[in-house]
């Protein structure tokens, strides 16, 4: 039972260039979170998103961020014009439920570390 | 804004010595959760407490919510080097529908052989 796939695991970046991490959930579960963690800071919410909707993007720096999840298709997280503070690790996560149902359990894939240079 | 203080933010023992982490905060959470997070590997969950007062052991892993829901605890007794990680507590709002969860800095352990 594979858990949640993420890829690329590493992806560099000049600055002004677009970077787009992809994200699987695990088999089953169609509710998927976006979390980032800057260096030396601690893991922050982005965005949580079902099937073909966004539910709660309060966590999106308003510009150049974008996601998605398609109705067929990984998770996409999309960021265009990268700077250097983008830097970062960017993990995706997933559960059968929206998450206040499951007890807000929601399962991490390894993650996507993000390098502008 | 919620918010989740852990304590220590690092910690360094010997083998075989016992441990507790704290996660507090003055707000409510419905939930609490303890990941563990190894260097360049995503958070894997380790327990998630619901109850307040609610005990849970995972083997030498002892973790706890606080009556009023608002702190936990993580107890490991005769740590081993396979413990060494970060260890991070996450809270659900309370108010949240959506699941989002609010992350401590984490703690950094390290247990020497």
């Amino acid at each position: 039972n594979a858990g949640v796939m993420q890829n690329p695991r590493h992806l560099v970046r000049r600055r002004g260039q677009e970077a787009r991490l992809r994200c699987s959930p695990m088999k089953g579960h169609s509710h998927v979170y976006w979390y980032r963690q800057l260096p030396e800071e601690g893991l922050k919410f982005m965005v949580y998103l079902q099937k073909e909707n966004i539910i709660d993007e309060s966590g999106m720096p308003k510009e150049r961020f974008s996601a998605e999840f398609p109705k067929e298709g990984p998770s996409i997280l999309r960021i265009q014009q990268v700077v250097r503070g983008d830097s970062a690790a960017y993990f995706c996560a997933s559960s059968p439920h929206p998450g206040h149902i499951s007890g807000n359990t929601i399962y991490f894939g390894e993650g996507s570390w993000l390098t502008v240079v | 804004t919620q918010l989740l203080e852990q304590s220590p933010q690092f910690l360094s023992i010997q083998e075989g010595e016992n441990l507790t982490v704290y996660c507090n905060s003055s707000s409510v959470f419905s939930s609490l959760q303890w990941y563990r997070q190894e260097p360049g590997e995503g958070p894997v969950l380790l327990v998630t407490v619901v109850t307040g007062g609610e005990v849970k052991k995972l083997k030498r892993l002892t973790f706890q919510f606080g009556d009023a829901r608002k702190d936990s605890s993580l107890h490991i007794t005769a740590a081993q080097p396979g413990d060494t990680g970060l260890y991070l507590c996450a809270g659900a709002e309370r108010s949240s529908n959506t699941g989002k969860l609010i992350f401590g800095q984490g703690t950094t352990l390290q247990v020497k052989p």
